[in-house]
């Protein structure tokens, strides 16, 4: 199986901040991957697909980047509704696996 | 406004079945590929299996094959997951979701982009 590991398992940060998570593959998986956003109690929301691509309807101040086995997640400017927990997922082949997420609290 | 509906969780003791379903509204479930995702109490994603449109391709994660089933029945719009010889191990909240496909530029992918609110299975004694 392909091991998603993401960095770091937490993190606090303030309004305002620019927030980095990275997502390290455990293999090749070129730009198969996407990032989630998952609050206490409520399933998963999809934010970035294809390693880049911003999903209908979310704002622009998240993005991803990378390929190969290197991706990294930003957020441009934290938001008080950004305070989630957040994954990585690769598609490139089965299983489809999740990174351990990172936990984005309020410093 | 897409919603699936999940039912069926619940307690079970350890060797025990149950079965999960997922009702689609708005949604025509035989349209998709459909996935089951489950997420131990405090712990991360796990992506468990998933189901063609046809329901002639189904795969499972290593941890459930040979024990669990997924299933569809597209004239009641509805996705099933069969789980038999249940252990401590499957203790948890289990998301249906849409398997969506896509291609651009030529390259393809999928991702998961809608959820049920998720159904809870506890395996205790």
């Amino acid at each position: 199986d392909i091991q998603m590991t993401q960095s770091p398992s937490s993190l606090s940060a303030s309004v305002g901040d620019r927030v980095t998570i990275t997502c390290q593959a455990s293999q090749d998986i070129s730009k198969s991957l996407n990032w989630y956003q998952q609050k206490p109690g409520k399933a998963p929301k999809v934010l970035i697909y294809d390693a880049s691509n911003l999903q209908t309807g979310v704002p622009s101040r998240f993005s991803g980047s990378g390929s190969g086995t290197d991706f990294t997640f930003t957020i441009g400017s934290l938001q008080p509704e950004d305070f989630a927990t957040y994954y990585c997922q690769q598609y490139y082949k089965l299983p489809r696996t999740f990174g351990q997420g990172t936990k984005v609290e309020v410093k | 406004q897409v919603q699936l509906v999940e039912s069926g969780g619940g307690l079970v003791k350890p060797g025990g079945s149950l079965r999960l379903s997922c009702a689609g509204s708005t949604l025509t479930l035989s349209d998709n590929y459909m996935s089951w995702i489950r997420q131990a109490p405090g712990k991360g994603l796990e992506w468990v299996a998933y189901i063609s449109g046809s329901g002639a391709t189904t795969k499972y994660a290593d941890s459930v094959k040979g024990r669990f089933t997924i299933s569809r029945d597209n004239a009641k719009n509805s996705l099933f997951l069969q789980m038999n010889s249940l252990t401590g191990e499957d203790t948890a909240v289990y998301y249906c979701a849409r398997d969506r496909g896509y291609c651009i530029s030529g390259s393809c992918g999928y991702y998961f982009d809608y959820w049920g609110q998720g159904t809870l299975v506890t395996v205790s004694s």
